[in-house]
């Protein structure tokens, strides 16, 4: 199975700051990945597809980038809605998908 | 608009199974990938499998499989996912999700359903 690593696993920040989060995979994945947001007691919501490409609706303060085994989701300027986890998740192997951990941001 | 609703919650027994339901509605049902993904109290997600809707074809993950069992009735619009031999591991709540056509991640969500595994 390809393994995801996302780091950190928690972090704290301030309104207004730019959040870099990373997401490392055990192999290639060319560009099959996929950002989640959860906020406590919800369903996840799906953020950017295809490493790079914002769904329908998210706001333009989040972008993605990389390929390969290499994934950054970047929150431009961090809003109070903004405060949850996110998870990241290969779609290379079609039928044997995966989640990285998850990264908590809370408030600092 | 696209809706998946889930079956309400369950409390079973330790070597039970339980069955869960996801009515879609507001697409068309058959031409959409369903997968199943589970999240134990405080932890992070884990993707149990998928099904075609159309065809019945799944594919599970390798550490449930022998004990998950995923169906699909056209006829509803609904798909179903039945967990059997349940342990206190099991304990989580178990949303149905809808895989964009192009396979690229997982558009809609059910609510989530809660299923408590206790002796």
């Amino acid at each position: 199975d390809i393994q995801l690593t996302q780091s950190p696993s928690f972090l704290s920040a301030s309104v207004g700051d730019r959040v870099t989060i990373t997401c490392r995979a055990s192999q290639g994945i060319s560009t099959y990945l996929a950002w989640y947001q959860q906020k406590p007691g919800k369903a996840p919501k799906l953020l950017i597809y295809a490493a790079s490409t914002l769904q329908s609706g998210v706001p333009s303060r989040f972008s993605g980038s990389g390929s390969g085994t290499e994934f950054t989701l970047t929150i431009s300027s961090l809003q109070p809605e903004d405060f949850a986890t996110y998870y990241c998740q290969q779609l290379h192997s079609n039928l044997l998908l995966t989640f990285g951990g998850g990264t908590k941001v809370e408030i600092k | 608009q696209v809706q998946m609703v889930q079956s309400g919650a369950e409390v079973k027994k330790p070597g039970a199974s339980v069955k869960v339901s996801c009515k879609a509605s507001g697409y068309s049902f058959t031409i959409h990938y369903m997968h199943w993904v589970r999240q134990a109290p405080g932890q992070g997600l884990e993707w149990m499998g998928v099904i075609n809707p159309s065809t019945g074809y799944t594919s599970y993950a390798q550490k449930l499989k022998g004990r998950v069992t995923m169906t699909s009735d056209t006829s509803t619009s609904t798909v179903y996912m039945e967990l059997s031999s349940l342990r206190s591991d099991d304990t989580a709540v178990y949303y149905c999700a809808r895989e964009r056509r192009d396979s690229s991640g997982y558009d809609y969500w059910g609510q989530g359903t809660l299923v408590t595994v206790s002796s």
